[in-house]
């Protein structure tokens, strides 16, 4: 059974950096894509970045293209988040999710999600 | 990049059939996805690619897709689909993701 558990958000200044973790379980991340997904307060779902299932690949939204970068540390099973110079505009609830096999973009399997504030 | 865009509501008396559309050039090319999102709830898949329908989705979702559109059908709307509804897909380049702004379903 495919679990994923998110951790790491919290409230920090603009400016700041925060790195978000994806603890996986039922699945090794060295065999399955994944991403990251966000969604600000009472709005709609913005992908984020993608890592492919050995690492090759990474894709970013413009948003946060030079100031977010997606891992994997395939000996914890975790997926992780570095987020730098963070503006409001990243307050986010942040989800990651395991990409469908054959159909990239596709996401069955999503954590819980992890609130990211960033405020003065 | 490209977009997705969806109507922002859509409401569906009990029991009827409802379609919700997503439009977006790269849907010429790749299948959309469909999530459904509750109040305080991650997404869950509820259909994807040509035909498929994720083990434990109702039957009565449904998905389907012509030219720039891609649709999920909800025959015989049940109190527990009203959620927000939202589409997505490969961008035309193919690396990217987008998702549509979302739709909320009401049921009446």
């Amino acid at each position: 059974q495919v679990q994923l558990v998110e951790s790491g958000g919290g409230v920090v200044q603009p400016g700041g950096s925060l790195r978000l973790s994806c603890a996986a379980s039922g699945f090794t991340l060295s065999t399955s894509g994944m991403h990251w997904v966000r969604q600000a307060p009472g709005k709609g779902l913005e992908w984020v970045a993608y890592i492919r299932y050995d690492g090759r690949n990474r894709y970013y939204a413009d948003s946060v293209k030079g100031r977010f970068t997606i891992s994997s540390d395939n000996s914890k099973n975790t997926l992780f988040l570095q987020m730098n110079s963070l503006r409001p505009e990243d307050t986010a609830a942040y989800y990651c999710a395991k990409d469908l096999e054959d159909y990239y973009g596709s996401a069955q399997d999503w954590g819980q999600g992890t609130l990211v504030t960033v405020s003065s | 990049s490209s977009e997705l865009t969806q109507d922002p509501a859509v409401s569906v008396a009990l029991g009827q059939t409802v379609r919700i559309t997503c439009q977006g050039d790269s849907l010429r090319r790749y299948y959309a996805s469909w999530y459904q999102q509750k109040p305080g709830q991650a997404p869950v898949l509820v259909f994807y690619g040509k035909s498929n329908r994720p083990s434990g989705i109702p039957d009565r979702f449904s998905g389907s897709s012509s030219g720039i559109t891609a649709s999920l059908t909800i025959t015989g709307a049940r109190a527990e689909d009203e959620a927000d509804y939202y589409c997505n897909s490969r961008d035309s380049s193919g690396n990217y993701v987008v998702f549509g702004g979302g739709t909320k379903l009401t049921v009446l």
